[in-house]
């Protein structure tokens, strides 16, 4: 059974760097053709995919956020960190990772976490 | 570039059926792309793999009442029957040029 997690801090003041970190279970990060992402969901708002780190530590991100987004892995400790520079309000939202299975035909999400709902605020 | 057009809303009443639309931007037509569903209050599900013939993968636990289809560039999410838990919010989403797309979802409301 799959599973995942986000944890991180709540509250992030405007310009710092944001640190969420996916634990996951179910599932390991070195399986051939294995992926976590990280989505986020703004407060009424749709799904905007930020990052994605596949099990070869290949890395891809969204090109209008990649600037600012670093993706890493620890597949010892079965987690995945996301880090957000310079920070502002409009990055309020609700961050979730999610598990990408082996396909050949179509990248996408299978098993989502609960979401960390994290604010940008002074 | 990829881009995925929904319709902010829909409604249909309880018991009848529905079908949600998700068209794929020029160029893109032959996309495959995932069905998500996500309840009020809830992290999104994956509710199938829909294929540009038609063909459709469901997750495990997806009711029968769900079904995809395929039509040129536009992708349908079918449910029939509807429930008063199917009431959600619908997003398509797809893959092109090493960058994830969503559709800026479909608002379902069970009446």
């Amino acid at each position: 059974q799959i599973t995942l997690k986000e944890s991180g801090p709540t509250l992030v003041k405007p310009t710092q760097t944001l640190t969420l970190t996916c634990t996951f279970s179910g599932f390991s990060l070195s399986t051939n053709g294995m992926g976590v992402g990280w989505i986020r969901q703004p407060p009424g708002r749709a799904l905007e995919w930020l990052a994605l780190i596949y099990w070869d530590d290949d890395k891809r991100y969204n090109p209008s956020l990649k600037r600012r987004l670093t993706v890493t892995k620890d597949t010892s400790k079965n987690q995945v960190v996301l880090s957000m520079t310079n920070v502002d309000p409009v990055d309020t939202a609700t961050y979730y990772c999610a598990h990408m299975p082996l396909a050949w035909d179509l990248t996408f999400f299978d098993y989502w976490g609960q979401g960390a709902l994290v604010t940008v605020s002074s | 570039q990829l881009m995925l057009t929904q319709s902010p809303s829909a409604s249909a009443s309880l018991g009848d059926s529905v079908k949600l639309t998700c068209t794929l931007s020029s160029g893109h037509s032959d996309n495959a792309i995932a069905w998500y569903q996500q309840q009020p209050e809830k992290g999104p599900r994956f509710l199938m793999k829909l294929n540009s013939d038609g063909t459709h993968n469901k997750a495990g636990g997806i009711p029968g009442r769900f079904s995809g289809s395929s039509s040129g560039a536009e992708r349908y999410l079918s449910i029939s029957s509807l429930q008063s838990e199917d009431e959600a919010d619908y997003y398509c989403q797809s893959w092109g040029a090493d960058k994830m797309v969503f559709g800026g979802g479909t608002r379902l409301t069970v009446l």
